[in-house]
């Protein structure tokens, strides 16, 4: 089966910026998209198709892929950007998920 | 607004059975495709099973093949998910997702809980 790595976590300064990686085989190849998490909520799309934001999403979430590692990065960061981050592909047939990056905004 | 409500989830011994229905409404329906994912607290999303948006295309993940049935029905602007043979791993929270073009799980609904326990 097909696997996607992320960091378990990762740490933002309250208003600066950060990055938040994805990794897999053949990734290059591959169309990323980007799923926020709250406590207690279900998923919500953030960024598809590599590095498109759907209507609502703040122009500080944004999308990028060089090689084999996808990387979503957010842009003064808020308090309210502390979530799970989860990067999903499709892999014959199988949509497939990272393990999921917890974001800490210090 | 585009809303996804499952429901049918509940409490079911290992072996059972139990279906999940998952009601849209916001948009047209028969124009997409339909996904089921589910998530075990604390792990990460994984996805379960597909439908297109004519009903040919239909996969599942290797876990649940052969136990789990996808179906659809637009005229009710349902989406269903039979789940038989029921084990303790499937123990999760259920979302219906509507899919998109590029791939991604556009929509979300709020989940509905299965627990599979003695």
């Amino acid at each position: 089966s097909y696997d996607l790595t992320q960091p378990v976590s990762a740490s933002m300064a309250l208003g600066q910026t950060g990055t938040i990686t994805c990794g897999g085989i053949n990734l290059q190849f591959k169309i990323v998209h980007w799923y926020q998490q709250k406590p207690g909520q279900a998923p919500l799309l953030i960024i598809y198709w590599d590095n498109k934001r759907p209507s609502g999403i703040p122009d500080r979430f944004s999308g990028s892929r060089s090689g084999n590692t996808a990387t979503l990065t957010i842009s003064r960061v808020q308090v309210g950007d502390e979530a799970d981050y989860f990067c999903q592909v499709w892999d014959s047939n199988v949509a497939v998920f990272g393990g999921g990056t917890k974001l800490t905004v210090l | 607004e585009v809303q996804l409500v499952e429901s049918g989830g509940g409490l079911v011994r290992p072996g059972g059975s139990l279906r999940l229905s998952c009601e849209v409404s916001g948009f047209i329906v028969d124009r997409y495709a339909f996904h089921w994912v589910r998530q075990i607290p604390g792990a990460g999303p994984e996805w379960v099973s597909i439908i297109s948006a004519n009903g040919d295309y239909i996969y599942y993940a290797d876990s649940v093949k052969g136990r789990f049935t996808i179906s659809r029905d637009d005229a009710k602007n349902s989406v269903f998910l039979q789940m038989s043979s029921l084990r303790a791993e499937d123990t999760a929270v259920y979302y219906c997702t509507r899919g998109h073009a590029s791939g991604c799980l556009e929509h979300w609904g709020q989940g509905a809980v299965v627990t599979v326990s003695s």
